[in-house]
């Protein structure tokens, strides 16, 4: 069955790029993306990114895609404390139109001051 | 309007009770999805509704009956539930594309905090 991997904490002091690493198992995902949660909110999109490309920039996040080794990140430059959230990760699985994600257990993301 | 609007936002209520979440969008989605999260893990998949007809029932207890009434409106019924039903209740749509071809990208509601006593 699917499986989508990620590291629970990473911390990093505000100024400071991050990176958050995710692994995956199905190689028929199609899409992969990077959702944020922060306390008591629903998720919002930050970037998703199509399985035929390596790499994906919006603004102060770079998405990078192994596609041989079923590993995604997710680089956010110039770490601000409003950062501070869950992050994630998600593949979208199946051949219907609409949409069937698997997550990640989330990376809890601290940024200090 | 690009919105998922979820209410009530809080919803406490007895193990005998049947209330009901409600969930709105009019971004012309034709997809809608409940989901389940418990503190500290990821959403899992309850049920989606494609073109309002159900399409996945991930294996829910009957205790929750989902309604698409129209292409706009979503709703989970909840009746006899228990204490471990208690969780965040998030509502989502998406677009419809042809098969596998489209992004599909979800857009969430802010969540019904659910707690069973």
């Amino acid at each position: 069955g699917e499986d989508v991997e990620q590291s629970l904490f990473l911390s990093v002091r505000e100024g400071d790029s991050s990176v958050i690493n995710c692994t995956y198992t199905d190689s028929s995902s199609t899409y992969l993306y990077w959702y944020k949660q922060e306390p008591g909110a629903g998720l919002q999109l930050l970037t998703y990114i199509f399985s035929n490309m390596d790499m994906k920039q919006d603004q102060r996040l770079t998405v990078l895609l192994n596609k041989k080794d079923k590993h995604l990140s997710l680089r956010i430059a110039d770490t601000q404390t409003g950062d501070s959230a869950i992050y994630f990760c998600a593949e979208r699985g199946g051949n219907s139109g609409y949409s069937t994600l698997t997550f990640g257990k989330g990376t809890m993301l601290l940024v200090s001051p | 309007d690009t919105e998922v609007t979820q209410t009530p936002k809080h919803l406490v209520m007895g193990m005998t009770n049947k209330k009901s979440l409600k969930c709105e969008q009019h971004m012309g989605h034709r997809a809608m999805y409940w989901y389940k999260q418990k503190a500290k893990k990821p959403p899992e998949l309850m049920f989606v509704y494609s073109y309002e007809k159900l399409s996945i029932n991930e294996s829910v207890p009957s205790r929750f009956s989902p309604e698409c009434p129209n292409s706009s409106l979503l709703n989970l019924h909840l009746h006899a539930l228990q204490p471990e039903d208690s969780a965040l209740y998030l509502c989502a749509s998406s677009q419809e594309s042809q098969g596998a071809g489209g992004a599909n990208v979800l857009t969430f509601g802010a969540g019904s905090r659910l707690t069973v006593l």
